[in-house]
């Protein structure tokens, strides 16, 4: 699946150090999101752009900063990170076409330990 | 807000038996219904969906019916293969006044063994 592409797949980073993860749809579709998954809690959805605008928030520390420069791009910018912080992070991306509803599709995920 | 339920596991089966995992919604309005499929060390990928009520979603020999009156949609498999080991999401679409969300539920492991 090719559809939508993450990177890094690994990432590892002490707790000072500033990082950047990417995300790259290829699918043409006009929505993108950020979600955490750890062992202990169920996905998380972090944030939400449509159309390039950021639409959501989900209550998430500073320390995660997005940023969606075109309708195909996602990036989130990591700085100062905790332990607790580790986990895979997923991008997704889908078409937003209203009421109707449409499936996301993910990409392979980042998986990140702050050491 | 809307919810998503399954039925927790891991689920253990020996290959060639029958499949099901459970999974209920609570939901405002009548949202599309989602199965994704994750293995390990990938992300979620589409395994199949319905967008109406009586909806059947099937693909790779899963199916699952969106049922209104019983608010599920259940997954199952008449056979299944150790290569369909891997945890199973159940998720809803909700309108979430300008976009739409995905709702998860909290994943159900199957393994499946020889």
């Amino acid at each position: 699946e090719t559809g939508v592409t993450q990177t890094p797949r690994h990432l590892v980073m002490g707790m000072t150090n500033k990082k950047s993860l990417k995300c790259e749809q290829h699918l043409g579709h006009n929505a993108m999101y950020w979600y955490k998954q750890s062992a202990k809690k169920p996905l998380e959805l972090m944030f939400v752009y449509s159309l390039e605008e950021r639409v959501e928030n989900n209550s998430v520390p500073s320390r995660f900063s997005p940023e969606c420069p075109n309708s195909s791009h996602l990036f989130l910018h990591l700085h100062t990170l905790q332990p607790e912080d580790s986990a895979l992070y997923l991008c997704a991306s889908s078409q937003d076409g209203g009421t109707s509803g449409y499936e996301q599709y993910f990409g392979p995920g980042t998986r990140l330990t702050v050491t | 807000g809307d919810s998503v339920t399954q039925m927790e596991g891991p689920v253990t089966l020996s290959e060639e038996a029958f499949l099901t995992i459970n999974c209920t919604y609570t939901a405002t309005g009548y949202p599309s219904l989602f199965w994704y499929v994750q293995y390990p060390g990938e992300g979620l990928q589409l395994l199949l969906k319905a967008t109406k009520a009586d909806d059947k979603g099937s693909n790779k020999g899963f199916e699952a019916t969106y049922r209104k009156e019983t608010t599920s949609f259940h997954l199952e498999k008449g056979s299944v293969q150790v290569s369909d080991s891997a945890v199973y999401f159940c998720a809803l679409n909700e309108w979430a006044g300008g976009y739409n969300k995905l709702i998860f539920g909290a994943g159900t492991r199957l393994a499946v063994h020889p």
